[in-house]
């Protein structure tokens, strides 16, 4: 069966310090892969996708990245963080170019940025 | 492009009733999924149901069903016999071939089952 693991579930990070955000896929191979924020009490942000190795669509420009070196492993990365990147962050995965089964989501990460 | 409505921003009901949460979408579109998702007070988003718009009859998941209205491009979720744990924010999402079948959500419904 698929899975998706995503950590830590827990951070706190200084202002300016890098960020790295891991998420792997059990499973399934050639996945979509998404990473998505959201703010407390609010909806979900698409920050990044991915269709593929190498492959990243970017929705918002700001300051984070995502790369996906592995076909099941997306991270999402900073150099520097800003008190605006606190929020909880999810990956989730889907399978390429069908609708069916929609997204699985992975337990998500809290940051948070003092 | 398309569009998730959800013109609830919360809602309560008394333990064992039920309740509905509306959805509604725009699309040209005329084969694409929908979904229920839950978010509990842990965040972690977990799938409660999905309806394939080319099939007439409406999702159920045990005590989660849909109404699906797709002249009218409704999509609402009843509860049945609703229990504390389904407090949660509940998002409905849309997805289709024109969006790349990425997930279009709406603002989502804070459920809150008092009891």
């Amino acid at each position: 069966s698929q899975t998706i693991h995503q950590w830590p579930a827990t951070l706190v990070q200084p202002v300016g310090s890098p960020l790295s955000l891991e998420c792997t896929v059990e499973g399934t191979s050639n996945p979509n892969l998404y990473w998505y924020r959201q703010a407390a009490g609010r909806g979900l942000q698409l920050l990044f996708y991915s269709v593929g190795i190498g492959q990243i669509s970017s929705e918002v420009p700001q300051n984070l990245s995502a790369s996906r070196p592995q076909d099941r492993q997306f991270i999402l990365s900073s150099k520097k963080l800003l008190l605006s990147d606190s929020g909880f962050y999810l990956c989730a995965w889907s399978v390429l170019r069908q609708g069916s089964g929609g997204y699985t989501f992975g337990s998500g990460t809290r940051l948070t940025v003092v | 492009a398309q569009t998730v409505t959800q013109s609830q921003p919360e809602m309560s009901v008394q333990e064992a009733e039920t309740v509905t949460l509306s959805c509604t979408y725009d699309t040209s579109e005329n084969n694409y999924y929908l979904f229920w998702y839950k978010q509990p007070p842990s965040r972690q988003m977990i799938l409660v149901i999905r309806q394939e718009a080319y099939k007439q009859q409406n999702a159920t998941e045990n005590r989660f069903s849909v109404n699906f209205q797709k002249a009218a491009k409704s999509f609402s979720l009843k509860i049945s016999d609703s229990q504390l744990g389904d407090t949660a924010m509940y998002f409905c999402a849309f997805m289709g071939q024109d969006s790349n079948y990425q997930l279009i959500w709406g603002a989502g419904t804070k459920l809150i089952i008092k009891p």
